[in-house]
């Protein structure tokens, strides 16, 4: 099983409608967690990190479910300039590295 | 401004001349890292390091060298470039434990003829 594992999509949706991409991991130790997104051949900026308790920025919403090993993302009223490739990251548990591990991205497309 | 400072955007080389991509950080972290993209393959680690003269081999160093004489600076550095390196490189930056995730520079696309 790989490390962090993301539906590579596409994800096709329409304005205004709400799109959740899930992201899940291997290592049940991993400390901390976010999400990012990537316009085409631009770098990856942080979209927000993702909390146990979740957290919302605005349109976006964020997860954690430890006991199944996921987090999650959630876009509502989406925008076309939402259109963008959203990565997971997550990072390992303690032990003197912290390495991250990125997924390799959801792409998602919000037409007119 | 803190940023991750990468150079050159745009890099097109023969096989085998020697170049080298810099990286330079401005937030004082001491965690950095290259990583190449690939069409359908995601992030891939190259080289990464904790802190000064601490650096190591990511999921793909294999013609590619690193340095960290100096806490801001990693550059990236391929001996021989071969066309199997065209790709897109990033160069990242965070605190040791990455708790604030990761800077990424503005990358730089290679391409070796």
């Amino acid at each position: 099983r790989k490390e962090v594992e993301q539906d590579p999509g596409p994800f096709n949706v329409p304005e205004g409608a709400t799109v959740a991409f899930n992201c899940t991991y291997s290592n049940s130790a991993s400390q901390s967690f976010f999400w990012y997104r990537q316009d085409c051949r631009k770098e990856p900026k942080l979209l927000m990190s993702v909390y146990s308790s979740g957290n919302e920025d605005g349109r976006f919403t964020a997860q954690l479910n430890r006991a199944s090993q996921y987090i999650s993302l959630l876009i509502r009223d989406s925008k076309l300039s939402d259109s963008a490739t959203y990565l997971c990251v997550v990072n390992p548990a303690s032990g003197g590295s912290y390495i991250p591990t990125f997924g390799r991205g959801t792409s998602l497309i919000v037409h007119p | 401004e803190a940023q991750v400072t990468q150079n050159p955007r745009y890099l097109i080389t023969v096989t085998g001349k020697k170049l080298t991509v810099t990286c330079s950080q401005n937030m004082n972290h001491e965690y950095m890292s290259w990583y190449r993209q690939d069409p359908g393959l995601g992030l891939r680690q190259i080289y990464y390091s904790m802190n000064v003269e601490v650096t190591d081999k990511g999921d793909v160093p294999e013609g590619y060298k690193v340095s960290r004489k100096e806490k801001r600076n990693f550059p990236l550095i391929l001996e021989s470039p071969s066309p199997n390196q065209t790709s897109l490189y990033f160069c990242a930056s965070s605190t040791r434990q990455g708790n604030y995730g990761y800077t990424f520079g503005s990358g730089t696309r290679l391409t070796v003829v």
